[in-house]
């Protein structure tokens, strides 16, 4: 079946700029999860969707970055007024429930790059 | 909170041979899950392995095995026969089992392996 999938797969953008990247989950999979990639900071944690329930946004690293789960299932994460340090590989990916040691499965990113 | 250590940042091998990748964790829980994330590079981040922590017995998956030592927080991941495909990014990651950092995975650094011919 289909895996994760995320679009675009690279935006360049100009500091200042709004952008907004999409994560399409697997099918059935509850729970979805936001991840960055960067030289610096190596793979962290954003955010945590799961069900009904409110997203665990303790990862976010600041307030110009949000995201939304519509209908329980596609993910938009938006980041506001984009600054140099959010360039970045963002992953996003499912697993069927959250934790419970039930795999995550990755989409290939999305590389944004701020110039 | 717990972290995660990979002290190597880069391993080689030799195609057919046996390469160890070391991870170190830190935590004060007692249930968790250790996982190895492979990330060729395509980008895309694969489930290597897999171990939860109150089960004693070394997960295997075929030519990838681990060596999990709880009360040493160690878990290292063992690569028999290697071959070009698994050359990547290895992650090693914790998942806490329950708790406010439920389900989300915090990880190590990362070794990049290459295999040679």
């Amino acid at each position: 079946g289909a895996g994760v999938s995320q679009s675009p797969s690279n935006k360049v953008t100009e500091k200042g700029k709004d952008v907004e990247l999409r994560c399409d989950p697997i099918s059935g999979h509850t729970a979805l999860y936001w991840y960055r990639q960067s030289l610096g900071q190596g793979l962290e944690f954003l955010i945590y969707f799961q069900g009904n329930s409110a997203p665990d946004k303790s990862g976010l690293p600041s307030d110009r970055f949000s995201a939304e789960r519509t209908g329980g299932s596609v993910s938009t994460l938006t980041i506001q007024r984009t600054q140099q340090e959010d360039s970045a590989v963002y992953l996003c990916a499912s697993s069927f429930q959250g934790g419970r040691g039930h795999e995550q499965y990755f989409g290939p990113g999305t590389r944004l790059t701020v110039t | 909170a717990q972290t995660v250590t990979q002290s190597q940042p880069e391993m080689s091998v030799q195609e057919a041979e046996t390469v160890t990748l070391s991870c170190t964790y830190d935590t004060s829980e007692n249930n968790y899950y250790l996982f190895w994330y492979k990330q060729p590079p395509s980008r895309q981040m694969i489930l290597v392995i897999r171990q939860e922590a109150y089960k004693q017995q070394n997960a295997t998956e075929n030519r990838f095995s681990v060596n999990f030592q709880k009360a040493a927080k160690s878990f290292s991941l063992k690569i028999s026969d290697s071959q070009l495909g698994d050359t990547a990014m290895y992650f090693c990651a914790f998942m806490w089992s329950e708790g406010t950092s439920y389900g989300k995975l915090t990880f190590g650094q990362g070794t990049i392996l290459t295999v040679h011919p």
